[in-house]
């Protein structure tokens, strides 16, 4: 069974607004992070995060992780066109030498 | 340097029939892994490898091979083929003996068991 959990599932919203996306995992983890996948296309690494940190920002990404209840958020400010795809969270188990995929999240831009 | 690559970009199989997805990376990385994602769905770990002559399974192994006698190449076996294997099958490789960084992802290989 899946890792990560994503919410939702498909999100919809126009340029220049804000999109939020949600992961919930089950076991403890050394690090997760975020990827974009663009339709067609391999999946491109957005944001590392690791088990000790809270919180990490990468241009327009903010990324926060809470260890207690086993989640994730991805914000993306001041979204764009551009920034239409599917967005994965994973996760590196602890013990393990496997990164666990989430279902997705498909964010769509509207112009 | 070209990254991780994969051919062939496209292919049709009938079943029963075998072929070999080809991965390969120029960035000297240790971690090498294949998954496939059906649609709609996340990505599926298949195999993986720590390092060459490593290899280990992931959640989702049957019905495929693979070896790692370099660094560089990691070769996906389909033994015989089946609709099910119908996807499409991703390459990633990471500097670190493990998932622990950032994996790169080659485009894809989209396959077609008839």
């Amino acid at each position: 069974s899946q890792q990560g959990e994503e919410d939702p599932q498909a999100l919809s919203i126009q340029e220049g607004e804000n999109a939020t996306m949600n992961c919930s995992y089950k076991t403890s983890i050394n690090n997760l992070q975020w990827y974009r996948q663009n339709s067609g296309r391999g999946l491109v690494h957005l944001i590392l995060i690791r088990s000790n940190e809270r919180e990490k920002h990468s241009g327009r990404l903010r990324v926060t992780l809470d260890t207690s209840k086993k989640s994730s958020s991805l914000l993306i400010t001041a979204s764009r066109a551009a920034d239409t795809a599917s967005y994965f969270c994973a996760t590196s188990i602890q013990g393990a030498q496997k990164l666990v995929f989430g279902q997705g999240t498909r964010l769509t831009i509207n112009p | 340097n070209a990254g991780v690559t994969q051919t062939p970009k496209f292919q049709v199989l009938k079943t029963g029939q075998s072929m070999t997805l080809q991965c390969a990376q120029d960035m000297n990385h240790e971690y090498m892994s294949w998954y496939r994602q059906d649609p709609g769905m996340g990505l599926r770990l298949i195999h993986y490898s720590v390092g060459a002559g490593i290899t280990d399974q992931g959640e989702v192994p049957n019905g495929y091979n693979v070896s790692r006698s370099t660094t560089e190449d990691f070769p996906l076996r389909l033994l015989s083929a089946a609709p099910s294997q119908t996807s499409v099958y991703f390459c990633a490789s990471s500097r670190r003996t493990g998932p622990q960084e950032t994996q790169y992802f080659g485009p894809g290989t989209r396959l077609l068991v008839l």
